[in-house]
């Protein structure tokens, strides 16, 4: 089945870097991946998803790169602010239709002012 | 319609127990899933529906755990005899899915967390 691994857990950066969080995946049938945020004590929610047939996709701060041949994907953050901080899960597709997701363990991202 | 809701949002119960969850979906969502999560992981998926039809089950999941969506609308989690091991955040989240779209963005409820003692 599909293995979505996530690096690092952990990540510190000061106020107005960047962030880069990369996930890997195993099956090479996914061909959706989204991208959640979760603040602490609150719900998941989306913040950027990539199809297979795209190799990068940018909202303002945010982008996600997609390498299909390699089997990974990366959440970069630039110009990050004290509410950036939160844990951020990745996620595959799985099923023929994409019907349902793994996701990663979480990277908890602090941004020190 | 504010979203997806989950009741309640804390169970507190004594092993052996039994306990169910409700979620009620956004309304025009055909997709609803169940998914569990423990300090420091992400959602492990339990279970999903598309309409009110049970298309996958973990097999990760014990036999104790049983959901249903009755109608297509609201679900409920059950879990019988209940283990300490049990204790997590019980997490629902539904969509809207085309098929062709390639894409499936789940909402996802604020979770019901659950504490076996």
């Amino acid at each position: 089945g599909e293995n979505v691994e996530q690096h690092p857990s952990t990540l510190s950066v000061q106020e107005g870097d960047s962030a880069v969080i990369k996930c890997t995946y195993s099956d090479s049938a996914s061909n959706y991946f989204p991208w959640y945020k979760q603040e602490l004590g609150k719900r998941p929610q989306l913040i950027i998803d990539i199809r297979s047939n795209v190799g990068e996709k940018k909202d303002q701060r945010i982008a996600v790169t997609l390498n299909k041949t390699a089997k990974h994907f990366s959440l970069h953050i630039t110009e990050t602010q004290p509410e950036d901080s939160a844990v951020y899960f990745c996620a595959a597709s799985i099923g023929n239709y994409g019907q349902n997701f793994v996701f990663g363990p979480g990277t908890r991202l602090s941004v020190l002012p | 319609d504010t979203g997806v809701s989950q009741n309640p949002r804390h169970k507190i119960t004594k092993r052996g127990q039994n306990v169910t969850f409700r979620c009620d979906p956004i309304s025009e969502h055909n997709r609803l899933y169940w998914y569990r999560q423990t300090l420091g992981q992400g959602p492990e998926f339990l279970t999903y529906f598309q309409n009110e039809a049970q298309l996958e089950k973990s097999r990760l999941l014990s036999d104790r755990f049983s959901a249903e969506r009755p109608k297509g609308s609201f679900s409920t989690l059950e879990i019988q005899r209940t283990e300490q091991g049990d204790s997590a955040m019980y997490l629902c989240a539904s969509s809207l899915i085309a098929l062709g779209s390639g894409a499936n963005v789940l909402t996802f409820g604020a979770g019901s967390r659950l504490t076996v003692l």
